[in-house]
């Protein structure tokens, strides 16, 4: 059965240093969604992925997908104190395109 | 604006007790959802409805219920079999069924 992966589950940096979590699919995704949840509040919507091979830039915030719709990325440059939260990924797949949610990646940012 | 809302924002059971939690919008979406998250978890799917009148189980429905008489409103009720309803709740809408999702700001559940 298909087998996505949210990677890493932690992440701990300083301040100013790069992030990047990563969803990998052993089956071709529909699409891909990235949300966001602050510690004690509720998932909000980032971005939706939906072709091969493509990036979608918001401020630091780079998504990409890849050219088999296999795996996707978010990377944050230079992160800030207010990037702080859980980075989750959704996807669809198959035919009847349920939407399943990764586990998060738990994002600490030291100032 | 347009958004969803759930009350309350916090709810206590108590043994045997039934309770429902609210979730209205106001977006016109079609499609509604439940998520359970545990502390430190992700979010389990208990019931999702595509259209009014309609609705599916999701991955954890056991010990819930829920309804959809009106486009806008899918009420979750957590029933005295669910044994471990401490939780947080998410309700979420979306236009259409695998499109995204918007949430409201969740409802904690606790045993007294």
């Amino acid at each position: 059965g298909q087998q996505v992966m949210q990677i890493p589950q932690y992440q701990h940096v300083q301040e100013g240093e790069d992030f990047t979590t990563y969803c990998n699919s052993s089956t071709t995704l529909s699409n891909i969604q990235w949300y966001k949840q602050r510690p004690g509040g509720h998932p909000v919507f980032l971005i939706q992925l939906v072709k091969s091979g493509e990036v979608k830039k918001q401020k630091r915030l780079t998504f990409q997908f890849g050219e088999a719709k296999k795996n996707s990325s978010l990377h944050i440059t230079a992160t800030q104190t207010t990037d702080v939260g859980t980075y989750f990924c959704q996807w669809s797949a198959g035919n009847n395109r349920k939407l399943i949610w990764g586990l998060g990646t738990s994002l600490a940012v030291n100032p | 604006d347009g958004g969803i809302t759930q009350s309350p924002k916090y709810l206590f059971r108590k043994e045997g007790q039934n309770v429902t939690l609210s979730c209205e919008q106001n977006l016109n979406h079609d499609a509604m959802y439940w998520y359970r998250q545990d502390p430190g978890q992700g979010l389990r799917l208990i019931y999702y409805s595509q259209i009014v009148n309609d609705f599916q189980k999701g991955d954890i429905a056991e010990g819930y219920s829920v309804s959809r008489e009106k486009k806008e409103s899918f009420p979750l009720t957590v029933t005295s079999a669910q044994k471990n309803p401490t939780a947080f709740y998410l309700c979420a809408s979306s236009i259409a069924p695998n499109q995204p999702q918007h949430f409201g700001d969740g409802t904690r559940l606790s045993i007294l």
